[in-house]
C-alpha cells in the first residue's frame, strides 16, 4: 500500500504557483520522497526527489518539513501543460525498487 | 535518461485471445517493471522482470495470466492471456536509471477487450 496521502484534486490559475501537499507520516529514515506526474494518456514522468533538504530543479521545488512527515511540491509558474495527476511516493534510495503509487492529486491549471 | 519504446500503443482485442506487449529500452538495465492502470485508477505493479530468471509477481497477478519474458538486458514482453473485458487497461513498462534511482516509463499500451 502507498505510504502517502494527497488531496484528490486541486485547481491553480495559470501563471500562479501550484503548491501540492503530501503527508508521509510513517516515512523511514532511509526513505526518500519522490514526485512523478502523469499527463493524460502518457506514462508517468519523474519530477524531483529529496531526503530532508529542500530541492530545486528546472521543473519544480520540493519542500520537506523538518520532521519529514510531510512535503510540498511547488510548480512556481503553472501553465496549462502542467495539468496532470501528481504522485508523491516514498521509497528507499536504493536500486531496483518498484514504485508504489497512491491515488495522487489531479491538478487542473485554469486559464 | 532512459528511452523506452513500447508496442503496440493501443489495441482492441476479442475476448479469449492473447496480446503480447513489447518494451525496448535504449540502455541495459537490470530490472524491468510492468504496471497496469485500470480506467480512472492509479498504477498497480504487476511484476518485476530480471534478466535470466523468472519474473516476480505481485499479489493478485499470476504467471499463467500475465507471462513475462526477459531475454536480454534491453527487452521484455508482457502477455495478457485469455483476455476478458476486465483486462481493459493501460499497461506500462518501467525501468530505473541513474544515481538518483529515477524511474522512466514507456508511453503505455491502451488495451480494450470486447
Amino acid at each position: 500500500d502507498a505510504k502517502t496521502t494527497q488531496p484528490p484534486s486541486m485547481d491553480c490559475a495559470e501563471g500562479r504557483a501550484a503548491n501540492l501537499p503530501c503527508n508521509h507520516s510513517t516515512i523511514s529514515g532511509n526513505e526518500y520522497v519522490y514526485w512523478y506526474r502523469q499527463i493524460h494518456s502518457q506514462g508517468p514522468q519523474y519530477i524531483i526527489h529529496g531526503l530532508k533538504n529542500n530541492e530545486t530543479n528546472e521543473m519544480a521545488s520540493l519542500i520537506i518539513t523538518e520532521d519529514r512527515k510531510s512535503s510540498t511540491l511547488i510548480l512556481p509558474h503553472a501553465t496549462l501543460r502542467d495539468t496532470a495527476v501528481y504522485y508523491c511516493i516514498v521509497r528507499p534510495h536504493s536500486g531496483n525498487t518498484p514504485l508504489v503509487f497512491g491515488k495522487g492529486t489531479r491538478l487542473s491549471v485554469i486559464a | 535518461s532512459a528511452v523506452i519504446s513500447q508496442k503496440p500503443s493501443r489495441d482492441i482485442c476479442q475476448r479469449g485471445t492473447s496480446l503480447t506487449i513489447q518494451c525496448q529500452v535504449d540502455s541495459q538495465v537490470t530490472m524491468m517493471f510492468w504496471y497496469r492502470q485500470q480506467p480512472g485508477q492509479s498504477l498497480t505493479l504487476i511484476a518485476t522482470a530480471n534478466q535470466g530468471s523468472e519474473a516476480t509477481y505481485e499479489s493478485g497477478f499470476v504467471i499463467d495470466k500475465f507471462p513475462i519474458s526477459r531475454p536480454n538486458l534491453t527487452f521484455s514482453t508482457l502477455t495478457v492471456s485469455n483476455m476478458s473485458p476486465e483486462d481493459s487497461s493501460i499497461y506500462l513498462c518501467s525501468v530505473e536509471e541513474g544515481t538518483g534511482f529515477r524511474s522512466f516509463f514507456g508511453q503505455g499500451t491502451r488495451l480494450t477487450v470486447v
